[in-house]
């Protein structure tokens, strides 16, 4: 069956860095489009980044633009989130979840998250 | 930016009845809109796709409808596992989500 397995969150400072990734299992990971997700504590959701299934096209949320740098790496079922410059505004659940099918899609599949937390 | 209003924020209703949530685009959307449920400690899970698909494995009690700017997620006969938060997600113009919905027990 479909498994996401998110990992990288932790405790950081303003200002610093994180990785996170996504390890992919049960599909063809290589064959569909990869998106992050985050959820602020007590909020609803937001969408992050996506990555095309071959990693031609990436869109961001405004938010994170310039800050944030999605990539994958099909060889390793891998999805990642670079993430720098971080502010106590991007703490939150980060999920990463698989596209139903093509481009413009629902998320079918999402990993149980990882926990990001900036803070001084 | 494509905003998603939900309504109401909290929906107060009994076992085995019937539960009602609005979903609300700020431009129309086509039929391009899935609905997500979120229990505490959870992911999200896709319920609806297409507006008014269920997904795999969704039961038939949930329902979807709409098209263009307005939508409708119906639970027929809540059952105790319905009790949760709901989400509706546009994938028409990027991907954004309403604020949600608590389904809660009366």
């Amino acid at each position: 069956q479909v498994q996401l397995v998110e990992s990288g969150g932790g405790v950081v400072q303003p200002g610093t860095s994180l990785r996170l990734s996504c390890m992919a299992s049960g599909f063809s990971f290589s064959s569909y489009a990869m998106h992050w997700v985050r959820q602020g504590p007590g909020k609803g959701l937001e969408w992050v980044a996506v990555m095309a299934y071959d990693g031609s096209n990436v869109y961001y949320t405004d938010s994170v633009k310039g800050r944030f740098t999605i990539s994958r790496d099909n060889s390793k079922n891998t999805l990642y989130l670079e993430m720098n410059s971080l502010t106590p505004e991007d703490t939150a659940i980060y999920y990463c979840a698989k596209v139903w099918s093509g481009n413009y899609s629902p998320l079918h599949y999402w990993g149980q998250g990882t926990l990001v937390t900036v803070s001084s | 930016e494509i905003v998603m209003t939900q309504s109401p924020a909290t929906l107060s209703v009994s076992p085995g009845e019937r539960a009602t949530l609005s979903c609300r685009a700020s431009q129309r959307i086509s039929n391009n809109l899935a609905w997500y449920q979120q229990k505490p400690g959870q992911p999200p899970r896709l319920l609806i796709i297409d507006a008014s698909t269920r997904a795999t494995g969704i039961p038939a009690r949930f329902s979807g409808s709409g098209s263009g700017t307005e939508f409708t997620l119906i639970i027929s006969s809540l059952q105790s596992e319905d009790f949760a938060l709901y989400y509706c997600q546009q994938y028409y113009n990027w991907w954004t989500f309403g604020q949600g919905t608590n389904v809660e027990v009366k």
